[in-house]
């Protein structure tokens, strides 16, 4: 069964810094990856995606990720941490592989705090 | 785009009453929806799903239930509420195979 890990539930930087959240997920199958923002009391909103082609892909915000197959890895990065960047990060993998509905299985979270 | 829509946004009930949430979406049609739970540092947990009218799937077995009258309208109900009901209850719609889009949330709060 697929699951996904996220290293470190707090992470904190200083703003300007480079933000780096981990992810690592189990997959039978080449997985759909996503990374997901959620600012305190709202819904989740898509940061950025993999499916399939280019590993390293760009999101909103100057987010981006790049997916390690080697590594079971998918982290997401961000050059220089923004005050705005503080919210909760989740990531999520695929559950099903083809057919019309696919669920997903998240990680728990990691909360990104960025210090003035 | 689509728009999802939920309400009530925040909600408090005592233990034992009745809950009904209700989720609306906009802009697409015959869309997956999804309800999740979201619990203080465990994460996102799905609830239900469904592909349609009247078809609902259950992933943890628990004193909710989930109902989708309308293409657009998926609502979350229970009969008595626990303690261990309180969260944040988020709803999805999936637009293309995975790709879900989240509505605004309902605070629970079962005192």
């Amino acid at each position: 069964a697929q699951s996904v890990t996220q290293l470190g539930s707090h992470v904190s930087v200083s703003e300007g810094a480079l933000v780096l959240l981990r992810c690592n997920y189990s997959s039978s199958v080449p997985p759909y990856l996503f990374w997901y923002v959620q600012y305190p009391n709202q819904g989740l909103q898509l940061l950025l995606k993999y499916t399939t082609g280019a590993t390293l892909v760009k999101g909103i915000n100057g987010f981006e990720a790049e997916f390690k197959k080697s590594e079971t890895s998918f982290h997401l990065t961000k050059p220089s941490a923004h005050m705005s960047d503080a919210a909760e990060y989740f990531c999520a993998v695929s559950e099903n592989y083809g057919g019309s509905q696919g669920n997903l299985i998240f990680g728990k979270g990691t909360k990104l705090s960025v210090k003035p | 785009s689509q728009t999802i829509h939920q309400w009530p946004a925040t909600l408090v009930q005592p233990v034992g009453s009745p809950l009904s949430l209700e989720c609306t979406v906009e802009g697409t049609s015959n869309p997956n929806l999804y309800w999740y739970r979201q619990a203080a540092g465990r994460g996102l947990q799905l609830l239900f799903y469904s592909v349609g009218i009247g078809q609902i799937s259950s992933e943890v077995p628990q004193n909710l239930s989930a109902s989708r009258p309308q293409d657009r309208q998926f609502i979350l109900s229970s009969k008595k509420l626990l303690l261990s009901d309180s969260g944040f209850y988020l709803c999805a719609a999936e637009q293309g195979i995975y790709e879900q889009y989240f509505g605004p949330g309902t605070r629970l709060t079962v005192t």
